[in-house]
């Protein structure tokens, strides 16, 4: 079966702009987290959605934004793009998502350059 | 404060040898996972670990999850170029449904 598409794989954003990133979940999977990649912080949860609906949501400030639509693919958006907000961004889809998941399947993410 | 904290953050060896990483916290956790990432890719899934002093193998990979719930370790023997990347832990508590990664360990293995 097809695993987790993110796209685009590869963005570069002025800063002040807004960007929109997208995953496609394996097909049947309806819980989509997203997370934040960098070299000084790891990985850092952004948000889940889950049937539409945001069920959790990490410590970023509310330019970070996302949703869910029927399909169960996921878009996050970040609006007036900082410098620091260069990352990889990546997808992870489970089955249902939470504790009761075991395991998480994600995409390849995409690759946010700021200048 | 990070949760999640792996030793060694940096480990290089030979091929052929044998190694321990290892991931720990001060908080209970009612499952952890651990995963490996390469350049360029996102982190695949190797194991999920969910009882307490409970041991999984895979392969050569050896997971064990401590009695306590708090710590977890990975060990590799005969280390091979193939297991070179990103090691990363991350671990559910209890009552957050939030996957909370460890700071990782980057591996290289020498041919």
């Amino acid at each position: 079966k097809a695993g987790v598409t993110q796209t685009p794989r590869y963005l570069i954003k002025t800063r002040g702009q807004q960007v929109t990133l997208s995953c496609s979940p394996i097909s049947g999977h309806r819980s989509v987290s997203w997370y934040q990649q960098t070299p000084g912080q790891g990985l850092q949860f952004l948000f889940e959605y889950f049937s539409e609906t945001q069920r959790n949501k990490g410590n970023f400030p509310g330019r970070f934004s996302g949703r869910q639509f029927s399909n169960s693919r996921s878009e996050m958006n970040v609006s007036t793009l900082e410098l620091g907000d260069s990352a990889l961004y990546l997808c992870a889809s489970s089955l249902v998502g939470g504790q009761t998941s075991f395991g998480y399947t994600f995409g390849s993410g995409t690759r946010l350059t700021v200048v | 404060t990070q949760l999640l904290e792996q030793s060694p953050q940096f480990l290089s060896i030979q091929e052929g040898e044998n190694l321990t990483v290892y991931c720990n916290s001060s908080s209970v956790f009612s499952s952890l996972q651990w995963y490996r990432q390469e350049p360029g890719e996102g982190p695949v899934l190797l194991v999920t670990v969910v009882t307490g002093g409970e041991v999984k193998k895979l392969k050569r990979l050896t997971f064990q999850f401590g009695d306590a719930r708090k710590d977890s370790s990975l060990h590799i023997t005969a280390a091979q170029p193939g297991d070179t990347g990103l090691y990363l832990c991350a671990g559910f508590q209890r009552g957050n449904e939030k996957l909370t990664f460890g700071t990782g360990t980057r591996l290289t293995i020498i041919p």
